[in-house]
């Protein structure tokens, strides 16, 4: 039960796009559909902004998109604002009927 | 409007142990699955466990196998956590997060939503 792999920071300047990895194996990203995205401010809990690969709940802003290829699973944010400023979780069902969540990415808006 | 409200955390000795329980309503409970994730402070998700909407699949992270043990009572619209032999690195804040997945398969999904988690703190 190894932890995704994401990158620890990324950033940006206003308007601009960024993209989050997340590694992990054919036992969990690459073997499901059942990877998602998660937004966390300080003090908060966890908001959920991408599910199974590229889907965005109702209320999600469209700027926030999911993608993946093989193993890695990719989270992309165009435009963007001073509120995306946040730590960005990564999660995968896995072959174990466990869950698993990647190691936390933090964005900075410039 | 789905309300998850986690109870049961506080300061606990290492070796000892303790019971969360998560209370929700706005949902039909027993449909859906439910897990705890845990946040140790200035740290990452972890995810804990998972259990399915009629128990019939459950899960452990290796950090808490054979020590914790999920449960939940369809009747009382509960979830638990119990915790036995306890440890510092234990000392988080316990989430409680509902999963959309119901009676398919995988028995588990993602986390759809979260309530705003209990704190444990382990130590002497």
């Amino acid at each position: 039960q190894s932890a995704l792999t994401q990158p620890a920071s990324v950033s940006g300047s206003p308007g601009q796009s960024i993209t989050i990895s997340c590694t992990g194996t054919s036992s969990d990203v690459g073997g499901y559909n059942y990877v998602s995205w998660y937004q966390q401010h300080p003090g908060k809990a966890p908001k959920l902004m991408i599910y199974e690969v590229s889907n965005r709940p109702s209320g999600v802003s469209n700027r926030f998109s999911g993608s993946k290829s093989g193993n890695t699973a990719s989270l992309t944010i165009s435009g963007l604002q001073a509120e995306d400023e946040a730590d960005y979780y990564c999660s995968s069902y896995t072959s174990s009927s466990t869950n698993v969540f990647g190691t936390g990415t933090k964005v900075t808006v410039l | 409007e789905v309300q998850l409200v986690e109870s049961g955390g506080g300061l606990v000795q290492p070796g000892r142990s303790l019971r969360l329980s998560c209370a929700a309503s706005g949902f039909t409970f027993d449909d859906y699955a439910m897990h705890w994730v845990r946040q140790a402070p200035g740290k990452g998700l972890e995810w804990v466990s998972g259990i399915s909407w009629n128990s019939g699949s459950i899960g452990y992270a290796d950090s808490v196998k054979g020590r914790f043990t999920i449960s939940r009572d369809n009747a009382k619209n509960s979830l638990y956590l119990q915790m036995n032999s306890l440890r510092a690195e234990d000392t988080a804040l316990y989430y409680c997060a509902k999963d959309p997945a119901n009676y398919g398969d995988p028995p588990f999904s993602y986390f759809d939503y979260w309530g705003q988690g209990t704190l444990v703190t382990v130590s002497s």
